[in-house]
């Protein structure tokens, strides 16, 4: 079983629509990490968080200490949302833990 | 200030040769991380360094290792290619060692036939 679980794999939604990818994790962490891929390879690191509710414009990321759970929502999604995102969690000292991905495509 | 940098951007070798690939990390950051991203295993941790020395390693063969100079640039080098080591690499960097954003750069896309 992955150490960190993300949902759904893929993902399609018309533009406009509230987006909303899920995280699960088994370990106990310092810090959860929100990425997200473009097609041609590069990352960018949207969120860090180790408790709570973050917003960068409409993106915002929320996660749950006690139930291992953390969730990136997107409102207004808009074509250019379409990436991979990925969720990596930090156990510590030790190096990063990644999700799978979750593709997302939004249709105009 | 200028991004994460690395090279060469693209790369094909044939099986048995040896490669290596080269990260220069934002000014003033001292933590380098490499990572292995291909299409199965999806993103996976190779070897991190901080002040020249190699700090964490992960599930990795021998053929894997890296360096990291006084300037804080980093190399890392795969011998013996195999057509499995076909993947993008990705190195990111951040200021501390641990607990902090990570920078990634546009990765190094190796071909191995």
């Amino acid at each position: 079983k992955n150490e960190v679980e993300q949902s759904p794999q893929n993902l399609t939604a018309q533009e406009g629509e509230f987006i909303t990818i899920n995280c699960s994790y088994s370990v106990g962490i310092s810090a959860l990490h929100w990425l997200q891929q473009h097609p041609g390879g590069g990352i960018v690191s949207l969120f860090m968080l180790s408790s709570g509710k973050k917003k960068h414009g409409r993106l915002i990321a929320t996660i749950n200490i006690q139930e291992k759970h953390s969730s990136l929502h997107i409102t207004a999604s808009h074509p250019r949302d379409s990436a991979v995102y990925i969720c990596a969690v930090s156990p510590g000292n030790t190096p990063l833990v990644f999700g799978k991905g979750t593709r997302l495509s939004v249709i105009a | 200030k200028a991004g994460v940098t690395q090279t060469p951007r693209y790369l094909i070798k044939t099986r048995g040769q040896q490669v290596t690939l080269s990260c220069s990390p934002i000014s003033g950051h001292r933590s380098v991380s490499w990572y292995q991203q291909t299409p199965g295993q999806g993103l996976q941790f190779l070897f991190e360094y901080f002040s020249e020395t190699q700090r964490n390693k992960g599930n990795f063969p021998g053929r894997f290792s890296g360096r990291q100079f006084s300037n804080s640039r980093s190399e890392m080098n795969v011998s013996t290619l195999e057509l499995g080591d076909s993947a993008l690499y990705l190195c990111a960097t951040t200021s501390l060692r641990g607990g902090e954003t990570q920078y990634f750069g546009p990765g190094t896309r190796l071909l191995v036939l």
